[in-house]
């Protein structure tokens, strides 16, 4: 099993769309967990950090259920800008933080 | 915020020579940086954490004498593809904890190589 997987892309939909991405973790010894995301050929952005009740940003609601080892991104209101791939990434666990990425779910926001 | 630059952006070399790849924390000293390396359409691969002041640590499946690590300063650490394949060519991207605490890494912009 992958350390992390994500739902399988691409995602189009218009603007103004609800959209929803889920992913899930193997190592039950993460602690950390975020959503980034990465553009065309450039370096990944943080978006936001997941937390186990849940935080909002503005049009982005984040998940976790530690349980199920599952992490949720919710994108409200898709705007023409939010096409991107939205990488799932968890932290290993451990003294060194080391980060696991997920291959990515991209989203493509039409006009 | 916290910055992490990279040099240089973009190489083209001939196969079997070598390219040095510098990773810089501009406005913090990270002791520990990450290198990654991207495929198209791939995943982030974690390739190597980079300690300062100490051996890096491979993933497995990572050659540690053809990726050569130094970490020599609490703002600097290269990556040095020794040797370098077709196959070799990918997108690297570093990445750097601030020394003060918290759990995020800082990402540089990425240095794609192309190996002819």
């Amino acid at each position: 099993r992958k350390e992390v997987e994500q739902d399988p892309g691409p995602f189009n939909v218009p603007e103004g769309a609800t959209v929803a991405f889920n992913c899930t973790y193997s190592n039950s010894a993460s602690q950390s967990f975020f959503w980034y995301r990465q553009d065309c050929r450039k370096e990944p952005k943080l978006l936001m950090s997941v937390y186990s009740s849940g935080n909002e940003d503005g049009r982005f609601t984040a998940q976790l259920n530690r349980a199920s080892q599952y992490i949720s991104l919710l994108i409200r209101d898709s705007k023409l800008s939010d096409s991107a791939t939205y990488l799932c990434v968890v932290n290993r666990g451990g003294s060194q933080g080391n980060l696991i990425f997920g291959k990515g779910t991209k989203l493509s926001v039409k006009p | 915020g916290a910055v992490v630059s990279q040099h240089p952006s973009r190489v083209i070399c001939k196969s079997g020579t070598s390219v040095k790849i510098e990773c810089r924390s501009l406005d913090f000293q990270a002791t520990t940086m990450f290198w990654y390396r991207q495929f198209p359409k791939k995943s982030l691969m974690l390739m190597a954490t980079s300690n300062e002041g100490s051996k890096a640590t491979y993933e497995q499946g990572v050659e540690k004498d053809k990726f050569l690590i130094n970490h020599a300063s609490l703002t600097l650490s290269t990556l040095t593809v020794t040797s370098a394949h077709p196959e070799d060519s990918s997108f690297y991207i570093c990445s750097a904890k601030d020394r003060t605490g918290g759990n995020e890494q800082f990402f540089g912009p990425g240095t794609r190589l192309t190996v002819l």
